[in-house]
């Protein structure tokens, strides 16, 4: 079955700099990588996906890449805030919809 | 649109209860799924549906029963609970296909086994 690793698994920055997550996935059927941000006792909310005829996708500070040939995918925030502190999460939906472990991002002020 | 509910928020249970979970979406979603995620864990697949009357076991099934007799609804339930099953219970749902794989999640059930 899919295995998606996510690494790491926790990551400080400070304020203003770039943080990069980066994930592995191993079903070639996969097609769709959401990522999600959970906060703190909050529920995951999708903050941006990219499909597999796609190689990066940018929303403001906010994007992703996509290596299908290598089945890898990154996340990629720059000028990171405070509020960018969460627990951040890849998936990879394929045959069926797996999720990696959690990178927990802390912004330093 | 309410979106994906869950109740109750919280519960507490003793050993050996049993309860279930409730969770419903208005969005007419075909694909619905119910994670565990243990403090400071990522998200593990109990069991999911793609359809009323389907329904398919996930990563962690021991100690859960589902059932998914509308498209809206689909309840998690727990018999003769034990303390691993203190954990947050998040429902989600989805539509396959081009327009949307998008998961939306509920709200969560916090619950503790004691």
């Amino acid at each position: 079955g899919e295995n998606v690793e996510q690494h790491p698994s926790t990551l400080s920055v400070q304020e203003g700099d770039s943080a990069v997550i980066k994930c592995t996935y191993s079903d070639s059927a996969s097609n769709y990588f959401p990522w999600y941000k959970q906060e703190l006792g909050k529920r995951p909310q999708l903050i941006i996906d990219i499909r597999s005829n796609v190689g990066e996708k940018k929303d403001q500070r906010i994007a992703v890449t996509l290596n299908k040939t290598a089945k890898h995918f990154s996340l990629h925030i720059t000028e990171t805030q405070p509020e960018d502190s969460a627990v951040y999460f890849c998936a990879a939906d394929g045959n069926q919809f797996h999720f990696g472990t959690g990178t927990s991002l802390t912004v330093i002020p | 649109n309410a979106g994906v509910t869950q109740t109750p928020k919280f519960r507490i249970l003793k050993i050996g209860q049993s309860m279930t979970l409730q969770c419903a979406q208005d969005m007419n979603h075909n694909y619905m799924y119910w994670y565990r995620q243990d403090p400071g864990m990522g998200l593990k697949l109990i069991y999911y549906s793609v359809g009323a009357g389907i329904t398919d076991k996930g990563e962690v099934p021991n100690g859960y029963n589902v059932s998914r007799s509308t498209t809206e609804d689909f309840p998690l339930r727990l018999e003769l609970a034990a303390p691993s099953q203190t954990s947050v219970y998040f429902c989600a749902s989805r539509t396959p296909g081009r327009r949307g794989n998008e998961q939306f999640f509920g709200p969560g059930t916090r619950l503790t086994v004691l």
